[in-house]
């Protein structure tokens, strides 16, 4: 059974740091993997999705990162801004079809 | 290019109702799929829909089915209603099935339910 986990949490930091957010899942056998950010009481905005096949992707400020063998990928967000305060989340989808989520990292950027 | 719309955005039922939630998914998309996401559980996979049949459905009661029109349009319905059921319900479409290009999912606002 697929478990999606992201660490940290809640993050904290000044605004203009660079900082990295983290997804772990225990089956590799994905098709894809992709992440989201979510305002409060808001739907879900597509960020990036990367193919198994892939490595990373990349749109303007941020760059995601997948590394099946260890089951690991990374959202890297450039020159943090207050506006990217939000929660960002993660989510695998698999051969049953599923779509798994992770819990969430709560970012807040402060200026 | 329409986002996915959701309908209604807020709902309010009492316990023992049934409730009907609508997803009108991106133009040419044919893949549909519901999520409900509380602060306890976070989000959940329903089920999805591709091409009017269910693919795949996640660990949720029978009280929780769904149908998707030959327009893609899909629809929610929860039966029995309880209080556990208060929730924000996610629909999500994409132009292809998982595995496929195309398979992004873009998200629509949401129906806040609430059971009383």
């Amino acid at each position: 059974k697929q478990e999606v986990t992201q660490i940290p949490a809640a993050l904290s930091v000044p605004e203009g740091e660079n900082l990295v957010l983290n997804c772990s899942f225990t089956d590799s056998a994905i098709y894809n993997l992709q992440w989201f950010r979510q305002d409060p009481g808001k739907g879900l905005t597509s960020l990036l999705l990367i193919q198994s096949s892939q490595r990373e992707q990349t749109s303007g400020r941020l760059n995601a990162s997948l590394d099946k063998s260890s089951g690991r990928s990374t959202l890297y967000i450039a020159a943090s801004q207050p506006g990217d305060s939000a929660t960002y989340l993660c989510a695998t989808q698999s051969g049953t079809y599923k779509y798994i989520f992770g819990t969430g990292t709560r970012l807040k950027v402060l200026a | 290019k329409a986002g996915v719309t959701q309908t209604p955005r807020y709902l309010i039922k009492t316990r023992g109702q049934q409730v009907t939630l609508s997803c009108s998914p991106i133009s040419g998309h044919r893949s549909v799929s519901w999520y409900q996401q509380t602060p306890g559980q976070g989000l959940q996979f329903l089920f999805e829909y591709f091409s009017e049949t269910q693919r795949n459905k996640g660990n949720f009661p029978g009280r929780f089915s769904g149908r998707q029109f030959s327009n893609s349009r899909s629809e929610m319905n929860v039966s029995t209603l309880e209080l556990g059921d208060s929730a924000l319900y996610l629909c999500a479409s994409s132009l292809a099935p998982p595995g496929l290009a195309g398979a992004e999912q873009f998200f629509g606002p949401g129906t806040r339910l609430t059971v009383l």
